[in-house]
């Protein structure tokens, strides 16, 4: 069974500081998605990483996906209080299914 | 981006009712949709995979009986919750899958379930 360890779950932080939230497995994912989720909404796709060690930018959020494919991370820069929300990483697996970590809820105060 | 529906958006119903929940893919054809349940602050735990013309697949622990499934187009699948309980009570979300790959999935904008 392929399972996606996300931390950390819960992460509170002041406007302004960085973060970095990882997701590492066991198993190798043909690719890996990160999402962000707002209450009552359903996930939106930040980015897709296919390719083991590459490295992807999103304004201040970069995202990296392992050499053997089997763990990423997500890094904001100068967090602002827009970005909070919850955020999931998902590993692509057979048939289409994708396999979710739990999620880190990421809070940032003003 | 590609445009995926869930209907309704929120549904409150009496605890044996039964409750449909409709995911359309508005502007692509989708073969596989995925049926997904959520606790808050929690991930999404897959439910089962639907295809289109066939029968879904469910996940471990998951009862068929009490969730039916049904893809009878290219856009739309449905999720029923047969005789409701609180326990059904959930966030339920849609995804559509666009062409083969799991890369391309656009999820719906999910349905909030409380029972009675």
């Amino acid at each position: 069974t392929q399972l996606l360890e996300q931390s950390p779950q819960f992460l509170s932080i002041q406007e302004g500081e960085n973060l970095t939230v990882y997701c590492n497995s066991s198993s190798v994912f043909s690719s890996l998605q990160w999402y962000r989720q707002e209450p009552g909404e359903g996930p939106v796709l930040l980015v897709t990483v296919v390719t083991g060690g590459e490295v992807k930018k999103l304004k201040r959020l970069t995202f990296q996906f392992g050499d053997a494919r089997k763990d990423s991370s997500l890094h904001i820069t100068a967090a602002q209080p827009g970005d909070t929300g919850l955020y999931l990483c998902a590993g692509g697996s057979q048939g289409g299914k994708l396999i979710f970590g739990q999620g880190t809820e990421l809070s940032v105060k003003p | 981006g590609a445009v995926v529906s869930q209907h309704p958006s929120w549904v409150i119903c009496k605890s044996g009712t039964s409750v449909k929940i409709e995911c359309r893919s508005l502007d692509f054809q989708a073969t596989t949709m995925f049926w997904y349940r959520q606790f808050p602050k929690q991930s999404l735990m897959l439910m089962a995979t639907s295809n289109e013309g066939s029968k879904a697949t469910y996940e471990q622990g998951v009862e068929k009986d009490k969730f039916l499934i049904n893809h009878a187009s290219l856009t739309l699948s449905t999720l029923t919750v047969t005789s409701a309980h609180p326990e059904d009570s959930s966030f339920y979300i849609c995804s559509a899958e666009q062409g083969a790959t799991n890369e391309k999935l656009f999820f719906g904008s999910g349905t909030q379930l409380s029972v009675l």
